[in-house]
């Protein structure tokens, strides 16, 4: 079955570095693949997609990169701020219109 | 509406009972998707609804759960004898077909179920 893993639970950053997680998967590779933001007692939100020909994908101070070879995906957040703190979830296409989603990775982002 | 809602927003019930827990997705959205998310874990899928077509219920974790949709509106949750294992947070989520294959979920804030 498919499995998606987040490089850590928890990740603790400065403000204004870059901060970086992964996503690896594993068996068939999706056509695209999506990142949320989750906030605590809230549903996740949607940031960005990227499709499975596509390298890279940007927006505003995000990015995201997709290398079908190593089956991993790479969520990049620079000029990083307080604000950014939240749990950031990558989430494959499975099935008809189904997300597989990962178990997310929170972010802390320290002034 | 502005976005998904969902109600009621925290349900406590005692081990045995039955519950509800109720969507209202975005109007026009023809998807509609019922997710658990358990205290620190990722989301769970357990069943998803587009359109008229028979919903796709392979997520669904016993035949304790089942759900249902009104057309392409309401969608109800129900989950029975519930078991303390059922605790987590069922969020709901649906999308618009409109944007292909890409189709972006918008969530709901989810309801949080304890069962005691």
């Amino acid at each position: 079955s498919q499995k998606i893993e987040q490089n850590s639970e928890a990740l603790n950053i400065q403000e204004g570095k870059t901060a970086t997680l992964t996503c690896n998967y594993t068996n068939y590779s999706p056509a695209y693949l999506q990142w949320y933001r989750q906030d605590p007692g809230r549903g996740p939100v949607f940031l960005l997609l990227i499709r499975e020909n596509e390298k890279e994908k940007r927006k505003e101070r995000l990015k995201v990169t997709f290398d079908t070879t190593l089956k991993q995906s790479l969520f990049h957040i620079t000029a990083s701020q307080p604000a950014d703190s939240a749990t950031y979830l990558c989430a494959l296409v499975r099935g008809a219109n189904n997300l597989f989603f990962g178990t997310g990775t929170r972010l802390t982002v320290i002034p | 509406g502005a976005g998904v809602s969902q109600s009621p927003s925290n349900k406590v019930t005692e081990k045995g009972k039955d519950v509800e827990l109720r969507c209202d997705p975005i109007s026009g959205h023809t998807a509609l998707y019922w997710y658990r998310q358990r205290l620190g874990q990722g989301l769970e899928f357990l069943i998803y609804f587009q359109g008229n077509s028979a919903p796709d219920k392979s997520g669904l974790p016993s035949d304790r759960f089942s759900a249902e949709r009104t057309g392409e509106s309401v969608s109800t949750l129900t989950i029975q004898r519930t078991q303390q294992e059922d605790s987590a947070v069922y969020l709901c989520a649906s999308s618009s077909r409109r944007q292909g294959r890409t189709d972006t979920q918008y969530f709901g804030p989810g309801t949080r179920l304890t069962v005691l």
